[in-house]
């Protein structure tokens, strides 16, 4: 069946620092790939998406893109703030709206 | 447009009570859905609706109903409530099934059974 692994957290990064989370898929076909992030008390927001092989999503200085051949999806920030502190998680999207989410991956940026 | 609303935010059940879980969408979007959230696990699917009178299962659809009368509201009832529905409940919105749509989510409700 489909699945998503992402890296274990919780990450602790100073700011300014490199991000990259990763993240790996199982799935038949060609599914959509999603970045949702969940701040402090609240629900979950796109942050950005793929479509297809070779696709690089990008929003807010992050940045992800879609390989199909490792099957991996991973997040990278080039300088992190203290306000991309959030729970980052990567999703699947291969039938028609059912998004199979990773387990999650707390961010935490020291100023 | 309020998006995706939810209540309550907060809800404390005895084993064995039941409630309803509100979703409402002012976006006329034909799919919504309901997640949980528990630690370590990310979100799952329970149930979800690809329009008024159409309902079906996610993965964990054991101990909840719903139900799709309308466009803007999808409810999801707790029968009997046990403590393994612990957890933050998630409504979520898009304009259809097909396509690549982002998923709209609503704050939350955060459910204890004791």
């Amino acid at each position: 069946g489909n699945s998503v692994t992402q890296m274990e957290g919780p990450v602790t990064l100073s700011e300014e620092a490199f991000l990259t989370i990763n993240c790996t898929y199982t799935a038949t076909g060609y599914p959509s790939l999603f970045w949702y992030v969940q701040y402090p008390g609240e629900g979950l927001q796109l942050l950005l998406k793929a479509t297809k092989a070779d696709d690089k999503g990008s929003n807010k200085g992050f940045e992800a893109t879609y390989r199909k051949e490792t099957t991996s999806f991973h997040l990278e920030k080039g300088s992190v703030q203290v306000s991309d502190s959030a729970v980052y998680f990567c999703a699947l999207d291969n039938q028609g709206g059912k998004l199979i989410f990773g387990q999650g991956t707390e961010l935490s940026v020291k100023p | 447009n309020a998006g995706v609303t939810q209540t309550p935010k907060f809800q404390v059940l005895k084993t064995g009570q039941s409630m309803t879980l509100q979703c409402a969408q002012d976006m006329n979007h034909e799919y919504m859905s309901w997640y949980r959230q528990d630690p370590g696990m990310g979100l799952r699917l329970i149930h979800y609706s690809v329009g008024a009178g159409i309902t079906d299962q996610g993965e964990v659809p054991n101990g909840y109903n719903v139900s799709r009368s309308t466009t803007e509201d999808f409810p999801l009832r707790l029968l009997s409530a046990a403590p393994s529905q612990t957890s933050v409940y998630f409504c979520a919105s898009r304009p259809g099934r097909r396509g690549t749509y982002e998923q709209y989510f609503g704050p939350g409700t955060r459910l204890t059974v004791t």
